[in-house]
């Protein structure tokens, strides 16, 4: 149980263009997702949390306009890079979590490359 | 705040030798930890978790034990092997918060 999927696994897209990535718990309802960039050899960076229904609470120096994040279900919630740049290549990564487990569950991760 | 450290790696083994991987943390109250790991060109799995003082999380035969009067929540294994190779992160939820606050990782790689 508490699988995460992510789609893509993989992306790579011009400088300009936006991009799409969904992350989806399979067997259970998260009531929170997380989403995270890891740069290499570094830990993750938390960008953003956040709740079904409600707007997205990003962490300190994460431009929300850029970084578009959409929980509308309780299995899916997407993130939208607008605009990508080169220097916004990376790993990104989310989690989930339900209502009264403490315990994230990560997806496999999608790796962006912007050229 | 809430923070995590822990050792710098890389840390480099052969087949069937003891691992430690140090962690420790500061944090208010009574927070949960954790240690995930991440194998190559992967995500971030749970491995083990302990949500209170003393108890010991294990895994797959990796063990760590909350020590409140430490404020370490050290992983170890008695025998790596290869297959073991990866990257490992401790990590803390506090009591107030929901996102997780990581340790910058510790590489391991063990060698037959």
């Amino acid at each position: 149980g508490a699988v995460v999927s992510q789609h893509p696994s993989r992306v790579i897209c011009k400088s300009g263009t936006s991009v799409k990535i969904e992350c989806r718990s399979l067997d259970f309802q998260a009531t929170t997702m997380f989403w995270y960039r890891q740069f290499p050899k570094k830990s993750l960076m938390l960008m953003a949390t956040s709740n079904e229904g409600s707007k997205a609470t990003y962490e300190q120096g994460v431009e929300k306009d850029k970084f578009l994040i959409n929980h509308a279900s309780l299995t899916l919630s997407t993130l939208t890079v607008t605009s990508a740049h080169p220097e916004d290549s990376s790993f990104y990564i989310c989690s989930a979590s339900s209502s009264g487990d403490d315990t994230q569950y990560f997806g496999p991760g999608t790796r962006l490359t912007v050229l | 705040g809430n923070s995590v450290t822990q050792m710098e790696g890389p840390v480099t083994l052969s087949e069937e030798a003891f691992l430690t991987i140090n962690c420790t943390y500061t944090a208010t109250g009574y927070p949960s930890l954790f240690w995930y790991v991440q194998y190559p060109g992967e995500g971030l799995q749970l491995l083990l978790k302990a949500t209170k003082a003393d108890d010991k999380g294990s895994n797959k035969g990796f063990e760590a034990t909350y020590r409140k009067e430490t404020t370490s929540f050290h992983l170890e294994k008695g025998s790596v092997q290869v297959s073991d190779s990866a990257v490992y992160f401790c990590a803390l939820k506090g009591q107030a918060g929901t996102a997780l606050i990581f340790g910058k990782g510790t590489t391991l790689s063990v060698s037959s």
